[in-house]
């Protein structure tokens, strides 16, 4: 199973909105409305962000959001703040009954 | 709360096997399955496989197969890690993480460092 394709970078300003997307298959992505994304600060476990492609755990900021169009998933972040600074990853559940995850994209905050 | 506590650093000679266990708290152990994901240093996430912590069954993904066993202790709320045949690409910190119910992994231990050197 390869990994899902993601940016490995993005970058905005305080205040912005950003988007980070998530390239997989019709085995993966395409196949399942099972995607999630994980926000990870240096040194720390990485923390549920989004679940099921579009909902927010409880206590999640609703400036955190995610679609989906085709095998392609997207995380996007509006009014970024400075703590939004971390690694991001999407992952998704596959028709193999097994998960993947995306390489990682590094968001910066200017 | 929901508590996963993981056990301590360790360090590994090459062709070794190591031990990681993961002692939960806060839930119904049974209620929700358990995943493994490492993270080799500075590098991604990698999914190394799932267990049912209810009846013991696991699906491990292909890359480890033969080489890890996912077990669990009903009667500690505990479940393990075990990889052998130990190399070098193995040095990485190890999560055990719970599943959400929703296919998305929801709590997170606080990760084990394991290194491979000789």
């Amino acid at each position: 199973q390869s990994a899902l394709t993601q940016p490995a970078s993005v970058s905005g300003s305080p205040g912005q909105s950003i988007t980070i997307s998530c390239t997989g298959t019709s085995s993966d992505v395409g196949a399942y409305n099972y995607v999630s994304w994980y926000q990870q600060h240096p040194g720390k476990a990485p923390k549920l962000m989004i679940y099921d492609v579009t909902n927010r755990p409880s206590g999640v900021s609703n400036r955190f959001s995610g679609s989906k169009s085709g095998n392609t998933a997207s995380l996007t972040i509006s009014g970024l703040q400075a703590e939004d600074e971390a690694d991001y990853y999407c992952s998704s559940y596959t028709s193999s009954h097994s998960w993947v995850f995306g390489g990682g994209t590094k968001l910066t905050v200017l | 709360q929901v508590q996963l506590v993981q056990s301590g650093a360790e360090v590994k000679k090459p062709g070794a096997s190591v031990k990681v266990s993961c002692n939960t708290s806060g839930y119904t152990f049974t209620s929700y399955y358990m995943h493994w994901v490492r993270q080799a240093p500075g590098q991604g996430l990698e999914w190394m496989g799932i267990i049912n912590p209810s009846g013991g069954s696991t699906t491990y993904a292909q890359k480890f197969q033969g080489r890890v066993s996912m077990t669990r202790d009903t009667s500690t709320s505990t479940v393990y890690l075990e990889l052998r045949s130990l190399r070098s690409e193995d040095t990485a910190v190890y999560y055990c993480v719970r599943d959400s119910s929703q296919h998305a992994f929801d709590m997170w231990g606080q990760g084990t460092v394991v290194t491979v050197s000789s």
